[in-house]
């Protein structure tokens, strides 16, 4: 069964510090997508970055980017220039593999961002 | 703009009543999901539709019902048989079934009295 691993259940981080928030995944299918997604307080989830299984280079969106592992199954998500906004839940996802009609989510990373 | 409207945010109901919680998108996606999030958890998925008139159980579609009569609506109902229905539901939906990211609603929490 596929699943996604974030061992990190809280972080800190110092403004305008960079941060690295964990995730691994199982999956036994060569093809996948993986996800990172940011939950604010207020409730909405708000799609970050997205990296193809397939993909020769780690994704980057802006101040996100994304540590991509595939011998290892670790897609890390890497905050650049921490700022007070990006305290929030951070969720790591998968679409893929036998299931690739479905999006399945981990536990989640809360991020807290300290002035 | 484009994007997920779910209705109510909030919705408080008596043990062993129904409740139907509304999303409508106007991306044009064919594909629509309902999520179940507990405090302190990640999501859950309940049900997921690819087109009109078909939709899939997801992982914990029990005491849960849906419909999908028209491309831009997938209407949640909260059954009796819910054992635990307290939690806050997030509509999705993406472009097709097998790719692209999923677009959020806003959420609406439901609160059993």
């Amino acid at each position: 069964a596929q699943k996604i691993t974030q061992t990190q259940p809280g972080m800190f981080v110092q403004e305008k510090e960079a941060v690295t928030l964990d995730c691994t995944y199982d999956t036994s299918d060569p093809s996948y997508g993986l996800f990172w997604y940011k939950q604010p307080s207020s409730g909405e989830m708000i799609f970050l970055i997205y990296q193809g299984s397939y993909d020769q280079q780690n994704a980057t969106e802006g101040r996100y980017s994304l540590n991509f592992q595939k011998a290892r199954k670790s897609a890390n998500l890497v905050i650049s220039a921490s700022q007070l906004g990006d305290s929030a839940m951070y969720f790591c996802a998968m679409r893929g593999g036998t299931s690739y009609d479905k999006v399945i989510f981990g536990p989640g990373t809360s991020l807290s961002v300290i002035p | 703009d484009g994007g997920i409207t779910q209705s109510p945010k909030y919705l408080f109901r008596k043990e062993g009543q129904n409740v139907t919680l509304s999303c409508e998108q106007n991306l044009n996606h064919d594909a629509m999901y309902w999520y179940r999030q507990d405090p302190g958890q990640g999501l859950r998925l309940i049900y997921y539709s690819q087109i009109v008139n078909d939709f899939q159980k997801g992982d914990i579609a029990e005491g849960y019902s849906v419909s999908r009569e028209k491309k831009e609506s997938f209407p949640l109902t909260v059954t009796s048989a819910q054992k635990n229905p307290t939690a806050f539901y997030l509509c999705a939906s993406s472009i097709e079934l097998s790719s692209g990211e999923l677009f959020f609603g806003e959420g609406s929490r439901l609160t059993v009295l």
